[in-house]
């Protein structure tokens, strides 16, 4: 399998502000990662993902500026909420994903809490 | 119609039944087939995947896919209140193509 951490674990901000949340892979180097949204009580909602050394594909109806994602190297991508609102209030996960042959699996990191006050 | 579909419960079990989760979907070209189990307030952890059609078995957990009737199942065996938590089903065409998240089935299983 692989680990994957994400920090901060929950963050509470002012609207307007920006946050930036951190996933890490720490044993397996990722080209791709993805990034998940998650509302109380709702499934996980794939945002992004996240290509390393080559721009993000978002989903549809993601705004893309709004939440911006870096893949700067093969083990970090960090996901950067811009002027944050209280709608903005989730659950944040990301992943990494192991394809190929008769083996699709996924390991996502523990997530990250934020608060749009 | 949602891709892949679950009851959302919740399901309340007494400690040492056995489970049965399920899930339909709708894309017959799917391949691969996730279960992750997820507590609350935590990322989902992979259980079990299989790919195609047929039976994974790892410990006190089975893994069944029948995709003549697109239907996916976990059963528990020798339930635990441990094993209390959200359990999501997924599907997938493989590759990087996206995998589709079901919005999951919440146990509970009673001591």
């Amino acid at each position: 399998g692989a680990v994957v951490s994400q920090h901060p674990s929950w963050v509470i901000c002012k609207s307007g502000t920006s946050v930036k949340i951190e996933c890490r892979s720490l044993d397996f180097q990722a080209t791709t990662m993805f990034w998940y949204r998650q509302f109380p009580k709702q499934s996980l909602m794939l945002m992004a993902t996240s290509n390393e050394g080559s721009k993000a594909t978002y989903e549809q109806g993601v705004e893309k500026d709004k939440f911006l994602i870096n893949h700067a190297s093969l083990t970090l991508s960090t996901l950067t909420v811009t002027s944050a609102h209280p709608e903005d209030s989730s659950f944040y996960i990301c992943s990494v994903r192991l394809t190929g042959g008769l083996t699709d699996t996924q390991y996502f990191g523990p997530g990250t809490r934020l608060t749009v006050l | 119609q949602k891709e892949v579909e679950q009851d959302p419960g919740p399901l309340s079990v007494p400690e040492g039944a056995i489970v049965s989760l399920n899930c339909t979907y709708s894309n017959s070209a799917f391949q691969y087939f996730m279960w992750y189990r997820q507590y609350s307030r935590k990322g989902p952890e992979l259980l079990m995947y299989t790919y195609s059609s047929g039976n994974k078995e790892d410990g006190r957990f089975t893994a069944q896919v029948d995709k003549s009737s697109k239907y996916i199942s976990l059963f528990i065996r020798d339930s635990q209140p441990s094993d209390s938590a959200t359990y999501l089903c997924a599907g997938s065409l493989g590759g990087y193509q996206k995998v589709t998240f079901g919005t999951g089935t919440k146990l509970q299983v009673i001591p």
